[in-house]
């Protein structure tokens, strides 16, 4: 089984739609991470939360947000989306102790928004 | 800020071997990361340097140089598989240690 689930895996929306991506782990790590990637730009910074109460903003966090239910729960909403919030969506995990503290991605998410 | 640069694309030969580098310039730096993504999946985590040198795991080595914000993988004995891009990403120092990813290089194996 996977340590590291998103859902859902693709999803097709219309502009102005409220989207939840929602991601779980069982690997029982303190860090979770939510990132895009768009061809030719890499993996870019939304959110990220090293525990239950701390959330923080990453390098393109307008227009999203998170809620962390758990240790184990990292959700992340579009409130109206966009066209240009189309992308592949992953969600990450780490943990401070780790030698490296090294980030265990999931399977991603492509949204698009039509 | 941070700013890392690793090459777009290249192309290498089945059994050859193949040097992808990476430059970043940051401040505060603890350690640098490289990771494999297949076309359409997740990262996956290949190797981190914190201390200058060869870091050697089976086919694959990377290498770092601190004092010239540098950094390569080496892939050996090339297989039609490591076809993927291959994500050079730095950590910075402090609390949060936040980590800052590179645009990736995408490597295309040919026979």
């Amino acid at each position: 089984d996977a340590d590291v689930t998103q859902t859902p895996r693709n999803r097709i929306t219309k502009t102005g739609k409220r989207i939840m991506l929602e991601c779980s782990q069982t690997k029982g790590h303190d860090r979770m991470y939510w990132y895009r990637q768009d061809p030719g730009l890499g993996l870019r910074l939304i959110y990220y939360s090293f525990d239950v109460k701390d959330i923080n903003k990453g390098e393109i966090s307008d227009g999203y947000s998170v809620s962390r239910q758990a240790q184990a729960k990292f959700s992340l909403s579009l409130e109206s989306a966009i066209p240009n919030q189309t992308a592949l969506y992953f969600c990450a995990t780490s943990d401070a102790g780790l030698s490296y503290n090294e980030q265990f991605f999931g399977p991603g998410t492509r949204l698009t928004v039509l | 800020g941070q700013n890392i640069d690793q090459p777009t694309e290249m192309t290498a030969t089945e059994g050859a071997i193949v040097q992808i580098n990476c430059t970043y310039q940051t401040s505060g730096f603890n350690g640098l990361f490289w990771y494999q993504q297949h076309a359409g999946e997740a990262p996956t985590f290949l190797s981190y340097n914190v201390l200058d040198g060869l870091e050697e795991k089976g086919r694959f080595s990377s290498f770092l140089s601190r004092s010239k914000g540098y950094s390569y993988l080496l892939l050996k004995e090339l297989q039609m598989k490591d076809s993927a891009s291959y994500l050079c990403a730095v950590k910075r120092s402090g609390g949060y240690q936040k980590v800052t990813f590179g645009t990736g290089t995408k490597l295309q194996v040919i026979p």
